[in-house]
């Protein structure tokens, strides 16, 4: 069955590094997205992204966040200098449609430990 | 924005009985409510979704209902396994891109 698959599956970094965390989505899919879960809470949304550009973004997916898709299988999320509060798992998500007519299919995760 | 209210946060109950999960949203243009199911260390998982023009779906023994008029939706698990225990979420859109609102999580623990 295909999977969305990431790496790495844990990182651990110092504060106000920069890390790259990658996902490769299910292969014929369009809409690619990026969430968040901090620790025993709830799955937040980040970005979305389609046909090569952010789609949508939330409050969380400030100037230190950035996207791209640079050869058309890898999406990766980077985030430029890193905070304590960054730390939490990152789940990349791609869909063949939009999730009101198709399912969000979900990668096991990064888990980002900035100290 | 959408928002997205799921009770209750914790929920343990005995092998074979069900289990009922609710959520409520604000906003009465959603029309799509999944359920992701979270196992330790991996990412959600969708069990089961409905669509606004209907009121129940089943999957053997999973079944989601959902009152368009009172906003809410409910997970209904039946003839509950140790293997259910997981996180359940629901979730509903939360704009015109297709990413999601989740709600909080309930943590179902089904004890042998």
């Amino acid at each position: 069955e295909p999977e969305v698959t990431q790496t790495p599956s844990h990182q651990v970094t110092q504060m106000g590094q920069e890390v790259i965390l990658r996902c490769v989505p299910i292969s014929n899919h369009l809409y690619f997205y990026w969430y968040r879960q901090i620790l025993g809470q709830k799955v937040e949304f980040l970005v979305s992204f389609y046909n090569n550009e952010i789609s949508e973004k939330s409050e969380i997916f400030d100037d230190q966040f950035s996207v791209e898709r640079p050869d058309g299988s890898n999406f990766t999320l980077k985030i430029r200098s890193t905070k304590l509060e960054d730390s939490a798992m990152y789940f990349c998500a791609s869909a063949a449609r939009l999730s009101n007519t198709g399912e969000l299919f979900f990668g096991e995760g990064s888990r980002l430990t900035v100290l | 924005g959408e928002n997205v209210e799921q009770h209750p946060s914790t929920l343990s109950v005995q092998e074979g009985d069900s289990a009922v999960i609710k959520c409520t949203y604000s906003d009465s243009a959603s029309n799509y409510f999944p359920w992701y199911k979270q196992e330790l260390g991996k990412g959600p998982q969708l069990i089961i979704d409905i669509r606004s023009n209907v009121g129940e779906k089943k999957d053997q023994r999973i079944a989601v209902t959902l009152n368009k008029t009172a906003k809410h939706f409910s997970l209904h698990i039946t003839e509950t396994q140790p293997e259910d225990s997981a996180v359940y979420f629901c979730a509903a859109p939360g704009g015109s891109q297709g990413n999601l609102i989740f709600g909080k999580g309930t943590k179902l623990s089904v004890k042998p």
